[in-house]
């Protein structure tokens, strides 16, 4: 089985402080995706990557970028967090053509 | 512009009941795939149905159905005798044939009661 595994399930930062979301997938997908799930608004798309160190703004990319070194491995990185990105943020993987996505558990995050 | 639109923000049942969650998509594209996701309380998507854009088949799949009608948009999916373990939040989505990205609806919460 596909698995999406997301380092933290709860997380709490505080206000100005840089955060890293971790996300490993283990089944060799290509693309790889960041979303944010907030009630009333569903998913919304932050940062995905196709390869390697290649990255695509979603549509709510602002105070967020993305590094990806390796192909498992997709990180998320608040760089002076606030408390308009407390959130759900889910992490998920698929192949090239993503006929389907796999996702991970989910990190929620409190920024206080 | 791309949209899918869940209107029903929440839906109680008692169990056994039969329940439809709608979708209904906007695309001015012809080649699209549809999507149906669950999100159980313990947080991941799990991922149900994808359907093309060029079969409107509807599918059954044990207690599931899903019933694509072009003409109108909509991505309906239906619940039969539903269960307490069918509780969750259900999503549908859009994706674009040649593009990677994924287009959810606001999702639809579903509590079924004993």
């Amino acid at each position: 089985d596909v698995k999406v595994t997301q380092s933290s399930r709860y997380l709490v930062k505080r206000t100005g402080e840089k955060v890293f979301l971790e996300c490993v997938q283990d089944m060799d997908h290509e693309n790889m995706f960041w979303y944010r799930q907030d009630p009333g608004l569903g998913l919304r798309l932050i940062y995905f990557s196709y390869d390697v160190k290649m990255k695509e703004k979603g549509d709510i990319p602002e105070g967020y970028s993305v590094s990806r070194e390796k192909k498992e491995r997709f990180s998320l990185i608040l760089e002076s967090a606030s408390t308009n990105q407390t959130s759900m943020y889910l992490c998920a993987s698929g192949l090239e053509h993503s006929e389907k996505l796999f996702f991970g558990s989910g990190t929620q995050l409190s920024v206080l | 512009a791309q949209k899918v639109t869940q209107a029903q923000t929440e839906i109680s049942v008692v169990e056994k009941e039969d329940v439809t969650l709608d979708c209904v998509y906007e695309t001015r594209d012809t080649t699209y795939y549809l999507f149906w996701y669950k999100q159980p309380p313990s947080g991941e998507l799990v991922f149900l149905i994808r359907r093309n854009s060029f079969d409107e088949q509807n599918e059954i799949s044990g207690r599931y159905s899903w019933n694509f009608q072009k003409s109108t948009s909509s991505f309906n999916f239906t619940i039969t005798a539903s269960q307490v373990v069918d509780s969750a939040v259900y999503f549908c989505a859009l994706r674009l044939y040649n593009f990677n990205k994924f287009y959810f609806g606001s999702g639809t919460k579903l509590n079924v009661k004993p």
